[in-house]
């Protein structure tokens, strides 16, 4: 079982609609990333967060620590949204970046 | 004025080669580092470097080795090329403290591929 679990691993979404992507993680953390890697390979870091909850144009990050908990809203979805979205986090014990295997979104217009 | 610059973009070598990939950042972090990116997208760790000192190796084979001259600059360099070793490579990097973490910056990758 991977210490970084995401749901779904593939979300089909028309375009307007709300989209919710799930991380829980098994390990204690110092910071929780959400990545966003579009179908040209390219990885942007999206939030970086610790706790409560951040927000960037139309792109919601929330975290749960003690749930071990990490949900990334995007409102309005657009075709352009398009892509894996990774969450990874930083392992308090050692450090370590562990990252979830991506949940693959398809906005379709 | 890129924060992450790789190279080169695409690889295609035979197997046995030696290649290297060149990773550069402008960003004054002090840890960068190298993940390879399988065919399902998943991201693995390969190397994490500090001011010049490896500090994690995912158990990587020793025939991939990276090469630090200066805190700016991680290198990747992999002997004796293998089938297996087609995958993306991402170099990345972030300013890492005991009270502080940046976010990750990561380069465009580099596709390699061995036939």
């Amino acid at each position: 079982k991977n210490e970084v679990e995401q749901s779904p691993q593939n979300l089909t979404a028309q375009e307007g609609e709300f989209i919710t992507i799930n991380c829980s993680y098994s390990v204690g953390i110092s910071a929780l990333h959400w990545l966003q890697q579009h179908p040209g390979g390219g990885i942007v870091s999206l939030f970086m967060l610790s706790s409560g909850k951040k927000k960037h144009g139309r792109l919601i990050a929330t975290i749960n620590i003690q749930e071990k908990h990490s949900s990334l809203h995007i409102t309005a979805s657009h075709p352009r949204d398009s892509a894996v979205y990774i969450c990874a986090v930083r392992s308090g014990a050692t450090n370590k970046l562990i990252f979830g295997t991506g949940t693959l979104l398809a906005v379709q217009p | 004025d890129t924060a992450v610059s790789q190279t080169p973009k695409y690889l295609v070598t035979q197997m046995g080669n030696d290649k290297s990939i060149k990773c550069e950042q402008n960003l004054g972090h002090d840890t960068m580092y190298w993940y390879k990116q399988d065919s399902k997208k998943f991201l693995k760790i390969m190397f994490s470097y500090n001011n010049k000192e490896l500090i994690i190796n995912e158990t990587v084979p020793n025939r991939f080795s990276p090469k630090s001259p200066d805190k700016a600059h991680l290198n990747l360099h992999i002997n004796s090329l293998e089938l297996g070793d087609s995958a993306v490579y991402f170099c990345a990097s972030s300013q890492v403290g005991v009270f502080y973490n940046s976010p990750l910056h990561f380069g465009n990758g580099t596709r390699l591929t061995v036939t």
